[in-house]
């Protein structure tokens, strides 16, 4: 069965700080690979996805995150934190049933 | 807001009890999924309906079942109920398709005492 994993549960960052979550996935076929994220209050949502083509993804708010194939790894990157960052970033896979994949989340907190 | 709404947002129930929670899709969307998010865990997939039959489930015991209706909401059932069922469920809707997102509803609160 498919699985995810995040590295951190929780992130606590300064801002301008730079930012780096990692996401493994144990499935060896093709994958799409999602980046949720769910701020305080609001309904979780999507920040970027791959499904092919370039590695390298660019999202929403600056948010960009690469896969690497070789590492089963889908990690999310964003060079300078904002306080409004602060959420909690989901990674997930969707696997042949096309049914997500979550990982566990991680809470990022970012300090003015 | 992703047009995904679920009722109700909190709900207390007894152990023994059966529960109802149910889920509005976005408009246009004919695949509904359910999770099961436990605290300080991720999302755990229950099952998937696609045009009102079950596409997909995942490790849950029978006493989960649900429904999708021609307008494809849906419902999530739970017999039984069990402290450990405990949980926010939520629902996202999807156009289906392999790169499709999932628009997720804000979750029902489930307190099972």
């Amino acid at each position: 069965a498919q699985s995810v994993s995040q590295h951190n549960h929780h992130v606590i960052l300064s801002e301008a700080a730079s930012l780096e979550l990692g996401c493994n996935y144990s499935y060896g076929g093709t994958v799409n690979l999602f980046w949720y994220v769910q701020y305080p209050g609001q309904h979780r949502q999507l920040l970027l996805k791959y499904f092919s083509g370039d590695p390298l993804v660019k999202g929403i708010k600056g948010f960009e995150a690469e896969f690497i194939k070789s590492k089963f790894s889908f990690n999310l990157r964003k060079p300078s934190v904002q306080w409004s960052d602060t959420a909690e970033y989901f990674c997930a896979v969707k696997d042949y049933g096309q049914n997500f994949v979550f990982g566990p989340g991680t809470r990022l907190s970012v300090l003015p | 807001e992703t047009g995904v709404t679920q009722s109700p947002t909190h709900l207390i129930k007894t152990r023994g009890q059966q529960v109802t929670l149910r889920c509005s899709s976005q408009s246009g969307h004919n695949t509904v999924s359910w999770y099961q998010q436990a605290l300080g865990q991720g999302p755990q997939f229950i099952f998937q309906y696609y045009r009102e039959e079950e596409n997909g489930r995942g490790n849950f015991p029978p006493r989960f079942s649900g429904l999708q209706f021609p307008n494809y909401s849906s419902e999530l059932n739970v017999n039984a109920l069990e402290l450990d069922d405990s949980a926010l469920y939520l629902c996202a809707s999807s156009s289906g398709g392999a790169s499709s997102e999932a628009f997720f509803g804000q979750g029902t609160r489930l307190t099972v005492v």
